[in-house]
């Protein structure tokens, strides 16, 4: 199976930050990877697809880049309800895998 | 607006079967080309995949429970089905259902999990 792992595990930020958080592949993975977003006590929300498109309805300061190995997640002006776990996931091969999650809080 | 909804037991004798329903609703299972999957999460931990289903009946599992998984569908009811045979303490977990839609556009190959259920919990315990 494709390990997937995110790195810091948890962040602590500010409104208004831009922040990064990485998303490595233990193998190449080309651009097939998603990123979710998690708030405690509900199901995951698909952000980004295809390592760097918007899903409809998520705000444009939600970005995503990377192929291959390497993925990164920027969320480039915090808003008060960007405070929550998210996930990377690739969708390569089977098993599909997730990153074991970055807790963004707030400072 | 499709939505998904799980259904089942809340707490699961430990070696008894778990068995979990996920019900679409707003559209029919058998349009377009989705699949359906099964996904939990320990309280506290990370994401696990457990497998799909597409409605012709084609099946992928996580090798780590294949030998314990059947998940079927059920195209009349408009619902699709997770068994989990001979359960532990470790199988309690919140269980989703979730949607994937692999297609290619013009973001090049796409399949990842776009609608959720809002998620069951189900506790293994004597």
């Amino acid at each position: 199976a494709i390990r997937m792992t995110q790195s810091p595990s948890s962040l602590s930020a500010s409104t208004g930050d831009r922040v990064t958080i990485t998303c490595r592949a233990s193998q190449g993975i080309s651009s097939y990877l998603a990123w979710y977003q998690q708030k405690p006590g509900k199901a995951p929300k698909l952000l980004i697809y295809a390592a760097s498109t918007l899903q409809s309805g998520v705000p444009s300061r939600f970005s995503g880049s990377g192929s291959g190995t390497d993925f990164t997640l920027t969320i480039s002006c915090l808003q008060s309800e960007d405070f929550a776990t998210y996930y990377c996931q690739q969708y390569y091969s089977y098993p599909r895998t997730f990153g074991q999650g970055t807790k963004l809080e707030i400072k | 607006q499709v939505q998904l909804q799980e259904s089942g037991p809340g707490l699961v004798k430990p070696s008894q079967t778990l068995s979990l329903t996920c019900t679409v609703s707003g559209g029919s299972i058998s349009s377009g080309s989705y699949y359906w999957s099964w996904i939990r999460q320990p309280a506290g931990k990370g994401l696990e995949w457990i497998g799909r289903i597409y409605t012709s009946g084609s099946t992928n599992y996580n090798p780590s429970l294949k030998s314990r998984v059947t998940i079927s569908v059920d195209t009349s009811k408009n619902q699709f089905s997770l068994k989990l045979s001979s359960v532990t303490a470790a199988d309690t977990a919140v269980y989703y259902c979730a949607r994937d839609h692999p297609r290619f556009d013009s973001s090049g190959y796409v399949d990842a999990f776009d609608i959720w259920g809002q998620g069951t919990m189900v506790t293994v315990s004597s």
